[in-house]
């Protein structure tokens, strides 16, 4: 069983960088066929998809995030990690980090994490 | 790029029910790439339905995907209490997800 815990400051200042960290276990991200991602979704809003990859292969990103938008790796650990540019207020949300063996959908999930962005 | 579109926003329903929701895509979209989720407040979303009409696992048999091309539905064959909830639709597309605005179930 994949399980998913992301992590990382609760507060951001408007025009600062964003930076969570997605902690896993129960599965290597280097190791086992799972497709790896980011998904945000606002206060009473929707959910809106930010970027993905497969290790040893490519990363994709929403394109209308793509300008401000980096996910990175670190095996040694085991987790995946999202920065996020330039921010506003905007992008305060629930962050989701997710996974899953197929690229098309994700089944596992994290339990989510509120970033505020506020002066 | 394609757009998911949800409806009805909101449909008012009594346990028991039977509950259609239907997703509509601007571009059509093989079934491989299309998948459904429920969330509920304060929770992560959940897999439902994957490739149009596959359950996942764990999901009880009174959910039920359908549809093909641009037009797919979700069905609750009779609605239990625990499944008062959002639903929303996401489909793959050329290395982009994009998720459906949602329609949200509700005690009437």
């Amino acid at each position: 069983q994949v399980h998913l815990q992301e992590s990382g400051p609760g507060l951001v200042k408007p025009s600062e960088t964003l930076s969570l960290t997605c902690t896993v276990s129960g599965s290597s991200i280097s190791n086992d066929n799972h497709y790896w991602g980011w998904i945000r979704q606002p206060p009473g809003k929707d959910l809106e998809w930010i970027g993905s990859f497969y290790y040893g292969g490519s990363t994709d990103y929403n394109p209308s995030l793509k300008s401000r938008v980096s996910i990175s790796v670190d095996t040694s650990k085991n987790h995946f990690s999202l920065r996020l540019s330039s921010v506003t207020a905007e992008d305060t949300a629930v962050y989701f980090c997710a996974s899953d063996r197929s690229i098309s959908w994700f089944y596992y999930w994290g339990q989510g994490y509120l970033v505020t962005v506020s002066s | 790029e394609s757009v998911l579109t949800q409806s009805p926003g909101t449909l008012s329903a009594s346990p028991g029910d039977r509950a259609t929701l239907s997703c509509r895509a601007s571009q059509s979209v093989s079934n491989t790439y299309l998948a459904w989720y429920q969330q509920k407040p304060g929770q992560a979303p959940r897999l439902l339905i994957y490739g149009a009409s596959h359950r996942a696992s764990g999901i009880p048999d009174r959910f039920s995907g359908s549809g093909s091309g641009t037009e797919f539905t979700l069905t609750i064959s009779r609605l239990e209490p625990e499944d008062f909830a959002v639903y929303y639709c996401q489909q793959y597309v050329s290395s982009v997800f994009t998720f459906g605005p949602g329609t949200k179930v509700d005690i009437k």
